[in-house]
């Protein structure tokens, strides 16, 4: 069952915040977040597992809701690098076939 | 660290022609997978591999399509009789084991004549 993620696109000014959200109708095991740049492959930003832990990175974090089988990926101070198409994949287990959402597209303009 | 390399980056093919796309993972990776794209998509779940055992395998997937990896390093990826709804990206990716980061490789782009 492929998550569905929203918004499916977002335009943000440079140093404005955006939120990309994640949800399952399945129980979840973990939820991965993914950056694609046109024309080059996914960039792995990070994993988060059930226990509705939350992790970051520089001005990029992100949450997981066991209950709502949700994520939810931000975006804060966005810069121009954080344009692309960002997916989330979710796994029932821990083997890593990951199934991927469709994408949010994100373009940060200046 | 040299990444995870797929050759070639093209493929053009006649429809019916077979194809072999080849996949050299980060070298201390034991896990493998493939992925196929299309446009507008996330990346679609084709099959993995733990060092030589290929575990699981797409219900999606046709019978047309085989995944190998003999010695557990590199790994093939063939389609028998190709179709034009074959015709997309077919990315590979490698980890150090479940619940880590999947490494992508730039992806085989293939297009069906």
């Amino acid at each position: 069952q492929q998550p569905v993620q929203s918004p499916q696109a977002v335009i943000l000014r440079e140093g404005e915040d955006a939120v990309i959200n994640c949800s399952s109708s399945k129980a979840l095991y973990s939820v991965h977040w993914y950056r694609q740049k046109h024309g080059e492959a996914p960039v792995f930003l990070m994993i988060l597992l059930k226990g509705g832990e939350q992790k970051g990175h520089d001005k990029i974090s992100a949450s997981f809701n066991e209950k709502k089988q949700q994520s939810s990926l931000y975006l804060t101070a966005s810069q121009l690098s954080y344009s692309g198409t960002y997916f989330c994949g979710t796994e029932r287990g821990s083997q890593g076939n990951l199934i991927f959402g469709k994408g949010t597209k994100l373009s940060v303009k200046p | 660290d040299t990444g995870v390399s797929q050759d070639p980056r093209h493929k053009i093919t006649k429809r019916g022609q077979n194809v072999t796309f080849r996949c050299d993972p980060i070298s201390e990776h034991n896990r493998l997978y493939w992925y196929r794209q299309t446009l507008g998509q996330g990346p679609e779940f084709l099959t993995y591999f733990q060092n030589e055992a290929q575990l699981e395998k797409s219900r999606l997937l046709s019978d047309r399509f085989s995944a190998e990896r003999p010695k557990g390093s590199f790994s093939t990826l063939e389609i028998q009789r190709t179709e034009q709804g074959d015709s997309a990206m077919y990315l590979c990716a490698s980890s150090l084991g479940g619940l880590q980061p999947q490494h992508f490789g730039d992806g085989t782009r293939l297009s069906i004549l």
